[in-house]
């Protein structure tokens, strides 16, 4: 069973980078039939799509985000990684990563999510 | 790209029906087949429900449907149980891997 699991740091100062891992296990996230992806869900707000990537090492974002985002894939160590820069407090919220099919549209699984405060 | 418009809450008494509409553009929802939808309990990952507009995963209960007008998607739960008090979610493809979700609504199980 393909399971993701986010980690990284839950404390990021105002103006610095965040950055994020999703480990995948149970599957190959060399699939050509999955591309992966990051969401993220401000505390009591909704859900925000945040870009995927491809094993090949192809990204697509947020058009509102683009400037500030980096997808990467280390396939050798199955895992994928955000980098989100110049944060604010507006960037505070759960990041999840999920398995987006290519096939269609949908996400699934999801990770369990990642909480980063944006902080001083 | 702005987010789907859904409706805040939406209520039901146990057994009833209710269903959640997903509004966007000709851009998102009405221009591909591609709306999934996603239930969220508190602190909780979302989970899928609905894909390709009316498709449903295998061990979702056969009372989710999902269906789609022009440019609004909606999610019908027929026979509402309590376990489906939560938030839920639609998501379209825009186009060029471009993907969006809608505002979320709360499920309220009276």
């Amino acid at each position: 069973q393909l399971q993701l699991q986010e980690s990284g740091p839950g404390l990021v100062r105002p103006s610095e980078t965040l950055s994020l891992t999703c480990t995948v296990s149970g599957g190959s996230i060399s699939s050509s039939s999955y591309y992966w992806g990051w969401i993220r869900q401000p505390p009591g707000k909704g859900l925000e799509w945040i870009g995927t990537i491809y094993y090949s090492g192809s990204t697509y974002y947020n058009p509102s985000l683009k400037s500030r985002v980096t997808i990467s894939i280390d396939t050798s160590k199955s895992r994928f990684s955000l980098k989100l820069t110049s944060v604010t407090a507006a960037d505070t919220a759960v990041y999840f990563c999920a398995r987006l099919a290519v096939a269609g549209t949908w996400f699934d699984p999801w990770g369990q999510g990642a909480l980063v405060t944006v902080s001083s | 790209q702005s987010a789907l418009t859904q409706p805040r809450s939406v209520s039901g008494s146990p057994e009833q029906s209710v269903t959640i509409s997903c509004t966007g553009t000709s851009s998102d929802v009405g221009g591909y087949n591609y709306v999934s939808w996603y239930q969220q309990h508190p602190g909780k990952a979302p989970k899928l429900m609905i894909y390709d507009v009316s498709k449903r995963p295998s061990g979702v209960p056969d009372r989710f449907s999902g269906s789609k007008s022009d440019n609004t998607a909606s999610l019908t739960i027929s026979g509402l149980q309590a376990e489906d008090e939560a938030d839920y979610y639609c998501c379209s493809y825009a186009g060029s891997s471009v993907y969006v979700f809608g505002t979320g609504t709360k499920v309220t199980v009276l």
